[in-house]
């Protein structure tokens, strides 16, 4: 799988939008861009996928570049509960479909 | 549906007692992980299994065992415990080995060895 760059640190006022920039320059076709986050250490939790195209859910949105070596999460209006470590994982077809995690961004959202 | 549950909560064990985590699913989810967070750190896989009677060795797999007698249980153990296994251990879910299924984790387990 290929191997992610993220900021280790990221500070947002809430209310504001939240980008999270992650580099992922070796990504092969076939390897999905995901996004977990996890609040002070409780279990990680999904937020967003993608594989070539932008996505939107009810969380966030993700921006793949169209060379797919980066990609943004998008938290249109922070709150102050979305202060978290947020990972950005590139994951394809391997065996048992783990995922790898690197040191994440943490993001602190100030009122 | 309780999605992943995790039992114990917090464990304090001594040097070189054993102990097993469980770890529960009620999704009837196909896959089922292990992982362990050091302070500061990612997510570190040790096990995984990809069904009930299988199991594969994950990242850092030395000095833990883990058993899928059934499928919505996957346990975790340590038959000697060690300090440098002081650690929060999360358990996951899949339901199928597709790129777009999404892992479920558990609230973790803390395990402090003295």
């Amino acid at each position: 799988d290929a191997k992610t760059t993220q900021p280790p640190s990221m500070d947002c006022a809430e209310g504001r939008a939240a980008n999270l920039p992650c580099n992922h320059s070796t990504i092969s076709g076939n390897e999905y861009v995901y996004w977990y986050r996890q609040i002070h250490s409780q279990g990680p939790q999904y937020i967003i996928h993608g594989l070539k195209n932008n996505e939107t859910n009810e969380m966030a949105s993700l921006i793949i570049t169209e060379d797919r070596k980066s990609s943004t999460l998008i938290l249109p209006h922070a709150t102050l509960r979305d202060t978290a470590v947020y990972y950005c994982i590139v994951r394809g077809d391997n065996a048992g479909n783990m995922l790898t995690f690197g040191g994440g961004t943490r993001l602190m959202v100030k009122p | 549906n309780a999605g992943v549950t995790q039992t114990p909560k917090f464990r304090v064990l001594k040097t070189g007692q054993s102990m097993t985590l469980l770890c529960a699913q009620d999704m009837n989810h196909e896959y089922m992980y292990w992982y362990r967070q050091d302070p500061g750190m990612g997510l570190r896989l040790i096990h995984y299994s990809v069904g009930e009677g299988t199991t594969a060795k994950g990242e850092v797999p030395d000095g833990y065992n883990v058993s899928r007698l059934k499928k919505q249980n996957f346990l975790l153990g340590l038959e000697s415990a060690a300090p440098s296994q002081t650690s929060v251990y999360f358990c996951a879910s899949r339901l199928l080995g597709l790129a777009t299924d999404t892992q479920y984790f558990g609230p973790g387990t803390r395990l402090t060895v003295l």
